[in-house]
């Protein structure tokens, strides 16, 4: 079974602080991906990475940067927290080629901005 | 462009009741379509897919759900609803032909089964 970690289920923080959020899968997935969850949103987009060293934006990046130097490592940064990057953080992970592989989930990071 | 939409954001239904979740989506491109459920605290985990050929696709726990190109519509069911299947389900689409598979969520449904 494909198995993804993210480093945390909870996480609390101050404004301005810089936060890290880790996620490792051990399936040699050559995609990965964060989502932010928010109730009545679904899950949106932050960043994904097709590869070592790449990256892509989504559809909702502004605030958070990417890390990923090495295969099985997806780590998302927020520069400066603020309030309202308080919400449910999911990482995915998925083969590449056609669309229709499916991604595989981490059991999430509740992150809280204090 | 891509987008999903489910209809309804809180489900409740009697134990044994028919469950039916909806899902309409759009898509410039032929559909790849996915439900997910997320049960509480957990992250989310692949109900069913459809990608090509048959249109009823059958997924784990009893769940299945039909492909209607005609209605953009990709309709989650089980005949009989158990306690256990109280959780979160969510709709999403990608387009053939996509390299990166990225996926686009609905707003998901929250299924209440009640005794």
């Amino acid at each position: 079974d494909v198995k993804v970690t993210q480093s945390s289920r909870y996480l609390v923080k101050r404004t301005g602080e810089k936060v890290f959020l880790e996620c490792v899968q051990d399936m040699d997935h050559e995609n990965m991906f964060w989502y932010r969850q928010d109730p009545g949103l679904g899950l949106r987009l932050i960043y994904f990475s097709y590869d070592v060293k790449m990256k892509e934006k989504g559809d909702i990046p502004e605030g958070y940067s990417v890390s990923r130097e090495k295969k099985e490592r997806f780590s998302l940064i927020l520069e400066s927290a603020s309030t309202n990057q308080t919400s449910m953080y999911l990482c995915a992970s998925s083969f590449p080629g056609s669309s229709n592989q499916p991604q595989h989930f981490g059991d999430g990071t509740r992150l809280s901005i204090l | 462009a891509q987008s999903v939409t489910q209809l309804g954001s809180h489900v409740s239904v009697s134990e044994g009741a028919l469950v039916l979740l909806r899902c309409n989506y759009s898509s410039s491109v032929p559909p790849y379509l996915f439900w997910y459920v997320q049960y509480p605290n957990q992250g989310l985990q692949l109900l069913l897919k459809y990608t090509t050929g048959a249109t009823l696709v059958t997924g784990i726990n009893g769940f299945e759900a039909e492909f209607k190109k005609s209605e953009t519509s990709f309709h989650l069911t089980k005949p009989s609803a158990h306690m256990s299947d109280a959780a979160e389900y969510f709709c999403a689409v990608t387009g053939s032909g996509g390299g990166y598979n990225k996926l686009i969520f609905g707003a998901g449904t929250r299924l209440a089964v009640h005794p």
